[in-house]
């Protein structure tokens, strides 16, 4: 079975420009939920999504950070305009269910804006 | 605010000898906690659950122990071997929320 695939793997960018970052979740999981990790804050949650809703935004740093999900199978994290701060790896990861279980992350993409 | 605390950004061990990772929690509605490992421009997987109706989840060489009147569990590693390094996260989640907290992460080096 496939895994939660993210793109792109890496990103380098100019401060200004706008990010959009890709995800499709597992098939038939109804959770999806965007990370970021940095070495201040480790993983943090931004943003996450019940059957395509989004549910809980509170943690998207500002404005500038968009995400949508336009069906079961993909979503967007964009960043507009992007800011040498916004440096990090972001992770998508999904999961089944209303249940506590575990969460499938994806590879992650790594982003740089210089 | 950091509800879920790894306050030992690395540990280093010798293969064979015990890893211990703690994690300290705050909110007192967490019942659900888990642990991920992660390896370099990898994603975190998950490792070992543990429910708070339990006080112990073990799982081969990894054991979790939760201690609710203290707000704290830690991973125990027995015996540790060099495939074991990486990053621990601890993650927990409460009854009513589906996401989950992560720590900072614990950054392990098992040296043979």
């Amino acid at each position: 079975d496939a895994g939660v695939i993210q793109s792109p793997r890496h990103e380098v960018t100019e401060m200004g420009q706008e990010v959009t970052l890709r995800c499709k979740p597992i098939s038939g999981h109804d959770y999806l939920f965007w990370y970021r990790q940095t070495m201040m804050r480790g993983l943090e949650l931004l943003i996450y999504f019940n059957n395509n809703v989004p549910i809980d935004d509170s943690g998207m740093p500002e404005d500038r950070f968009s995400a949508k999900m336009p069906n079961a199978s993909f979503s967007t994290l964009k960043i507009q305009p992007s800011e040498p701060r916004d440096s990090a790896v972001y992770f998508c990861a999904s999961k089944r269910g209303i249940s506590t279980g575990e969460l499938f992350f994806g590879e992650g993409s790594r982003l740089t804006v210089l | 605010d950091q509800q879920v605390k790894q306050n030992s950004p690395s540990l280093s061990v010798q293969e064979g000898r015990i890893s211990i990772l703690n994690c300290d929690y705050t909110n007192s509605m967490f019942d659900y906690f888990l642990w991920y490992k992660k390896y370099p421009a990898e994603g975190p997987t998950f490792l070992i659950s543990i429910s708070s109706i339990k006080d112990k989840n073990e799982d081969g060489r990894f054991t979790v122990f939760l201690n609710k009147s203290a707000k704290h569990l830690s991973l125990h590693i027995v015996p540790s071997q060099p495939g074991d390094s990486a990053v621990y996260f601890c993650a927990a989640s409460a009854v009513t929320g589906y996401a989950l907290n992560f720590g900072k992460g614990t950054s392990l080096l098992v040296t043979p």
